[in-house]
C-alpha cells in the first residue's frame, strides 16, 4: 500500500497545453512537497504546501487537506518542463517522508 | 547546483564490500536527510539528522546501514556487506528549521551505487 499515489504516471502534451498532475495521500501530514526531477537525477523543490494554493511563474500548486489531495498545474507548457514530477508528504507524526512514484511529463514542441 | 554536494557521484562495488558516501549540506542548514531511489521509483526516506542528532530512521534502514553526522555539518552513509539490492541512487538533502515559506529541501546530485 502506497501512502502517496500520483496520476497520471506518464503524460505527453503539446507545447502550450495546460497540464494537471494529481496527488492523493492517506496519512496525516504537516506539509506536502512538489519536486521536479530531470534526467540525470537532479531534484529541485518546487513547492511546499500546508494549505491553500501557491503560484510560482507558470506553476500552480493547490492542496485540499480535507480530501487529502493536491494538484500541480503547469500553464502554457514548454518542452523544458519535461521532467518527472514527484509528490511527497511529510507525516505529521514522526517526521517520515513518503514519496509518490512520480509523473513523467514530456512536452512536445 | 543547489549547494548540496555528494561524493562520490558513482560507485561500483562487489557484493559483500563496504561502501561509504559523503554529503556536504548547505552550511547554515541544520537538517540533513538521506533518501534512496531505485530506477523508476520515487525516493524513499532513509533517515534524517537535526544538527548531529539522528532523529528518525526508516524501517528500510537495515542493520547494514549506518549514518552519522558527527559535527552537525557533513554526513556519511555507510553500507556494510553490500547486496545487489542495494544498487540505487542515494540522495542527500538539507533544509533549515524553522523553514522559510518558499525554501524546503535542497537536494544533492546523488551517489549512484551499483553492486555487482
Amino acid at each position: 500500500k502506497n501512502e502517496v499515489e500520483q496520476s497520471p504516471q506518464n503524460l505527453t502534451a503539446q507545447e502550450g497545453e495546460f497540464i494537471t498532475i494529481n496527488c492523493s495521500y492517506s496519512v496525516g501530514i504537516s506539509a506536502l512537497h512538489w519536486l521536479q526531477q530531470h534526467p540525470g537525477g537532479g531534484i529541485v523543490s518546487l513547492f511546499m504546501l500546508s494549505s491553500g494554493k501557491k503560484k510560482h511563474g507558470r506553476l500552480i500548486a493547490t492542496i485540499n487537506i480535507q480530501e487529502k489531495h493536491s494538484s500541480l498545474h503547469i500553464t502554457a507548457s514548454h518542452p523544458r518542463d519535461s521532467a518527472v514530477y514527484i509528490c511527497a508528504v511529510e507525516q505529521d507524526t514522526g517526521n517520515q517522508f513518503y514519496f509518490g512514484t512520480g509523473t513523467s511529463l514530456t512536452v512536445i514542441p | 547546483d543547489t549547494g548540496v554536494s555528494q561524493n562520490p557521484r558513482h560507485k561500483i562495488t562487489k557484493r559483500g564490500q563496504n561502501v561509504t558516501f559523503r554529503c556536504d549540506p548547505i552550511s547554515e542548514h541544520n537538517r540533513l536527510y538521506w533518501y534512496r531511489q531505485t530506477l523508476g521509483q520515487g525516493p524513499e526516506f532513509l533517515t534524517y539528522f537535526q544538527n548531529e542528532a539522528q532523529l528518525e530512521k526508516s524501517r528500510l534502514l537495515s542493520d547494514r546501514f549506518s549514518a552519522e553526522r558527527p559535527k552537525g555539518s557533513f554526513s556519511t552513509l555507510e553500507i556494510q556487506r553490500t547486496e545487489q539490492g542495494d544498487s540505487a541512487m542515494y540522495l542527500c538533502a538539507s533544509s533549515r528549521v524553522p523553514r522559510d515559506t518558499q525554501e524546503t529541501q535542497y537536494f544533492g546530485p546523488g551517489t549512484r551505487l551499483l553492486v555487482l
